[in-house]
């Protein structure tokens, strides 16, 4: 039972680059949420998934796009990634009805 | 607009001591606060949880009080040791089918020894 994966672990990209961050679950969660993380700012929700086959914005949508690809599945596009993107993105889930939000280890993205 | 406000950003604790991070909310619709704990390189973990209708909650050295009048809470932690040593978070989610955790801004805590 590996809980929350994310890849990859690190990524450089150059601005106007392209790029998925991937994430699986297999706690058989309906809800999938990615935050990013910055100096000072806490963790802030970016998209959310309640369950397969939806999805909808977070508080800094701007810039991403997600797809819930299965009920494990949960992926976050940068389509043209710029500076302000360098963050560390975390993939989490929860189960239905359940507030307890799981984690994954992260991915550290530089914008350069 | 933040909505969870939270306080020290860092604090130091000698072994054996007690640290006490404290966050407060506006948002009346709250109704569930939980604390998560992030060592570094790490994701956030969930650490202890607390609903309005209770005014503390013990887990181990780990106490959570809520002042539901004064919309603040606050995490104490006995006993610090060096392991505790990490970034904890405070949360409140608003329930009424929002899939939304509003967190703090985080509070590093280094325990010396």
């Amino acid at each position: 039972n590996a809980g929350v994966t994310q890849t990859p672990k690190f990524q450089v990209l150059k601005t106007g680059q392209s790029m998925t961050l991937q994430c699986a679950q297999d706690m058989n969660h309906n809800s999938m949420y990615w935050y990013r993380q910055d100096p000072g700012m806490g963790l802030r929700l970016i998209y959310y998934s309640a369950s397969e086959g939806t999805t909808d914005k977070g508080e800094v949508p701007n810039g991403y796009n997600v797809s819930r690809l299965n009920k494990r599945e949960f992926s976050l596009r940068l389509e043209s990634a710029a500076p302000s993107q360098t963050s560390v993105y975390f993939c989490a889930s929860s189960a239905q009805g359940v507030v307890e939000q799981y984690f994954g280890p992260g991915t550290r993205l530089t914008v350069t | 607009q933040q909505q969870v406000k939270q306080s020290p950003q860092s604090l130091i604790v000698q072994k054996g001591g007690i640290s006490i991070i404290n966050c407060a909310y506006e948002n009346t619709a709250f109704d569930y606060f939980p604390w998560y704990q992030q060592f570094p390189g790490k994701g956030p973990a969930l650490l202890i949880a607390i609903r309005p209708d209770v005014s503390e909650k013990k887990e181990g050295r780990f106490t959570i009080s809520f002042n539901k009048s004064a919309k603040q809470f606050s995490l104490h932690i006995m006993d610090s040791q060096p392991g505790d040593s990490a970034t904890y978070f405070c949360a409140a989610y608003s329930g009424a089918g929002s899939y939304q955790l509003t967190f703090g801004k985080g509070t590093k805590l280094s325990v010396i020894p």
